[in-house]
């Protein structure tokens, strides 16, 4: 089956600095990549996805890159703020077999005023 | 439209008993996935119910099992609990099983004594 690895597990920056959170899938047939964001005792949200036959993807501060040939995607968080402090989880489906999504461990964002 | 509700929101069983966790999808919506969440493992895919069949399963142990009604409400059931079993257990709603966007519930926090 699907493996995704995610990295780092913890991430600390400065607000108005810029994170980056990097996956790794190993099959090639996973095609959806959502991302998903969990604050402490909610539910993850999904903010942002990519589909296997775009390269990016970007909504206002955040965006996706997914670069299929090296079976990787990365979330770029970019001037950001407390609030976006939270744990972000990666995940990948391949579409066609319904919704089994494959989740990495979760990055915990902190971003320190 | 009223999101993903789960219920019960807090159980605490003891060891050897079983637990049924109900989901009612957003309105209109028939996939339900099941993931378990634990600190260590993240989330895992339990398994997805579309339209009253179980569409996928991922690699849990026959304790567990779920349904679908025909209103599109799922349970899941898992029998002879472990401590192991402790974990948040979310479902998740999609309009259709092909791989799309998923609204996560707000779990309900197991704990196995």
């Amino acid at each position: 089956g699907e493996n995704v690895e995610q990295h780092p597990s913890t991430l600390s920056v400065q607000e108005g600095d810029s994170a980056v959170i990097k996956c790794t899938y190993s099959d090639s047939a996973s095609n959806y990549f959502p991302w998903y964001k969990q604050e402490l005792g909610k539910r993850p949200q999904l903010i942002i996805d990519i589909r296997s036959n775009v390269g990016e993807k970007k909504d206002q501060r955040i965006a996706v890159t997914l670069n299929k040939t090296a079976k990787h995607f990365s979330l770029h968080i970019t001037e950001t703020q407390p609030e976006d402090s939270a744990v972000y989880f990666c995940a990948a489906s391949i579409r066609s077999t319904g919704n089994q999504f494959y989740f990495g461990t979760g990055t915990s964002l902190t971003v320190i005023p | 439209k009223a999101g993903v509700t789960q219920t019960p929101r807090y159980l605490i069983k003891t060891r050897g008993q079983q637990v049924t966790l109900s989901c009612s999808p957003i309105s209109g919506h028939r996939s339900v996935s099941w993931y378990q969440q634990t600190p260590g493992q993240g989330l895992q895919f339990l398994f997805e119910y579309f339209s009253e069949t179980q569409r996928n399963k991922g690699n849990f142990p026959g304790r567990f099992s779920g349904r679908q009604f025909s209103n599109s409400r799922s349970e899941m059931n898992v029998s002879t609990l472990e401590l192991g079993d402790s974990a948040l257990y979310l479902c998740a709603s999609s309009q259709t099983s092909s791989g799309e966007t998923q609204y996560f519930g707000p779990g309900t926090r197991l704990l196995v004594l």
